[in-house]
Order: C-alpha cells, then structure tokens, then sequence
C-alpha cells in the first residue's frame, strides 16, 4: 500500500518563476494539507484542501495557491517566487476533513530558489 | 512568535536508557498534542498524541505526559534503542474551532549512544 507520494523530489527555480509541486494521498484518505519547512524549523501549516476546496489556511500569501482532484490528489503553487521559499514543502494526507490529525507525510519535495 | 517550543536542539542519551523530550506552548486554546518522529529523507512519521483532557498517554515504550497548568508536555522513550536516533517534533492544535492546521516545534535531535 502505497504512502503519500510526493513529485519531483527536488526542483531548482530562479527568483520571480512559478512552481508546482504534486501530492497523490495515501490510499484511502481524502484530505490533504501542505506544511513548509524551512531549515532549522518545524513545519509550517500552508493550506488544507478536503471535498476540492480550501478548509484552512495559514499564514501564508496568495503567492501560495493550491488544488485538489477529484481523485484527491493535490497540487501547491507558488508564484512570484523569493529566495525565501526555498524549503522542503511537505504533503500530508488524512481521512474525514479536519479534526482528524493522524496525518501520514511524503517525504516532501526540495525547493531551492536561486 | 513561537507558540511551541523545543528548547534542546539536541539529547545524547545511552542505549538502554530513558529518553525524555521536552515541550513547551504558549497558546491556552491548545487542545490536542501530537509527536512525530523524522528520519533523514523521509517525511515526518506521527508517534504518539494526548489530548487536554488526559494527563498520560502510553503505547509500548512510548509514553506522553502532558501538565496543563504549566503548558508542558514531555515524550518518554523507554528504553532507548538504536532506531530510536531521529529528529522529534512536537506538534499542537486548537479544535474547538478555527484550527490553522498543527503548529510545530523546531525539533529535537536524538541520539542513541551504544
């Protein structure tokens, strides 16, 4: 039984570009959020995205947008993009929505912005 | 503003013994607690939770304590073994209502001297 599967593993971009990144959940779950981890930090919440809409979002700006598939599959963009978002963007998948917190993570995607 | 905090970046703890993780957190509205474990490479994997209206939880050698009035919890690992070596994170969350997804610690590194 497959994890969440995160794609690609690690991306380069120059400053001011766009990215997507892609997350396909555990199989049987239908809730995805992403989480940005800088180095040295925890992760960050971005969004969560349940029913191909956005339930929650945190302090993030709207250089930060996302969507889910019917399939529950998810994807992360960031536009505009600054040397400071270069982190590792973990996905995490969950069944039920929120206030269900047995979350199982990829193992992220590695952005550098240069 | 960090509303969880790791204060050791690192433990050393000898094979066999017990490890204890700290964390603190400054949020009240905080009612559900969470440890997650991360190996290089790999995304993080959830360990253990406690919820606010428990004082302990335990599964198999891992066990939570969470004490209230003083906003601090603590992971116990006993005994310590090898694979236990990885990066600790506590997490939180407020489910009474809007919730902003988990809110992550820095992490603690722990090592298992043989």
């Amino acid at each position: 039984d497959a994890g969440v599967t995160q794609s690609p593993t690690h991306l380069i971009k120059t400053r001011g570009q766009q990215v997507t990144l892609r997350c396909s959940p555990k199989s049987g779950h239908d809730t995805v959020s992403w989480y940005q981890q800088a180095l040295g930090q925890g992760p960050q919440f971005i969004f969560q995205y349940y029913e191909e809409e956005e339930r929650q979002r945190g302090n993030f700006p709207d250089r930060f947008s996302g969507h889910q598939f019917p399939n529950y599959s998810s994807e992360l963009n960031v536009n505009a993009l600054l040397l400071g978002d270069s982190a590792l963007y973990l996905c995490a998948s969950s069944r039920g929505g929120m206030n269900n917190y047995g979350y199982t993570f990829g193992s992220g995607t590695r952005l550098t912005v240069v | 503003d960090q509303q969880v905090k790791q204060n050791s970046p690192s433990l050393s703890v000898q094979e066999g013994r017990i490890s204890i993780l700290n964390c603190d957190y400054t949020n009240s509205m905080f009612d559900y607690f969470l440890w997650y474990k991360k190996y290089p490479a790999e995304g993080p994997t959830f360990l253990i939770s406690i919820s606010s209206i428990k004082d302990k939880n335990e599964d198999g050698r891992f066990t939570v304590f969470l004490n209230k009035s003083a906003k601090h919890l603590s992971l116990h690992i006993v005994p310590s073994q090898p694979g236990d070596s990885a990066v600790y994170f506590c997490a939180a969350i407020s489910r009474r209502g809007g919730a902003d997804g988990l809110t992550f610690g820095k992490g603690t590194h722990l090592i298992i001297q043989p």
